[in-house]
């Protein structure tokens, strides 16, 4: 399968307890995204990269939250000191940066994050 | 801060029946995807529109873009209870660093009865 990999795919931690979530895009991708998902609603955009440069954080991301991608490959998620409020399922997608082609954006399975 | 309204927010049908999900903004995007999701996975992508007044069919889903490119439809002829999920309508903007970058609309919920 040469699809946006996510994993862990469920993890259940005590507040106060870090995380971290890995995404492997799809291989060719150039452009990685993180989103977070509430039962119910849409996705909201949290951060992406272009390789290996981070472009743009969402005000969503607070200082607890910090993503990487290293050497333009794989990403991770890191979440400090974690809150019940950050209980959600985080989504990681890539894409090409085509601008004329209307840049389609694949979806992972996500990560579902429950803080207890 | 541009935003996707969609509507309605759940529908539920019985099966054959025919449906429409509509999306709407008052900003222009450059492009549209339509995502389907079932609970616990991830979006799957659906189609991908780009050009004003484009209509694209897949199967018993047609997929429209509007003239101005601020709002796009999702119809279902014959729904079947394997359409039941959430579909969710996405944004994407050319330029700047924003490009790429998608906006969700809230979704809709749907359950088709057998």
């Amino acid at each position: 399968d040469t699809g946006v990999s996510q994993n862990p795919r469920h993890k259940i931690t005590k507040r106060g307890q870090n995380v971290t979530f890995r995404c492997d895009p799809i291989s060719e991708h150039n452009r990685l995204y993180w989103y977070r998902q509430t039962l119910g609603q849409g996705p909201e955009f949290l951060t992406y990269f272009q390789n290996e440069a981070q472009l743009e954080k969402s005000r969503l991301l607070s200082d607890r939250f910090s993503a990487e991608r290293p050497k333009g490959s794989f990403s991770t998620l890191e979440i400090q000191r974690t809150e019940q409020g950050d209980s959600a399922m985080y989504l990681c997608a890539s894409s090409f940066s085509a601008p004329l082609s209307g840049n389609t954006i694949y979806f992972g399975e996500g990560s579902w994050l429950t803080v207890v | 801060t541009q935003l996707l309204e969609q509507s309605p927010q759940f529908l539920s049908i019985q099966e054959g029946e025919n449906l429409t999900v509509y999306c709407n903004s008052s900003s222009v995007f450059s492009s549209l995807q339509w995502y389907r999701q079932e609970p616990g996975e991830g979006p799957v992508l659906l189609v991908t529109v780009v050009t004003g007044g484009e209509v694209k069919k897949l199967k018993r889903l047609t997929f429209q873009f509007g003239d101005a490119r601020k709002d796009s439809s999702l119809h279902i002829t014959a729904a079947q209870p394997g359409d039941t999920g959430l579909y969710l309508c996405a944004g994407t903007n050319a330029g700047g660093t924003s490009y790429g970058k998608l906006t969700f609309g809230q979704g809709t919920i749907l359950t088709v009865h057998p």
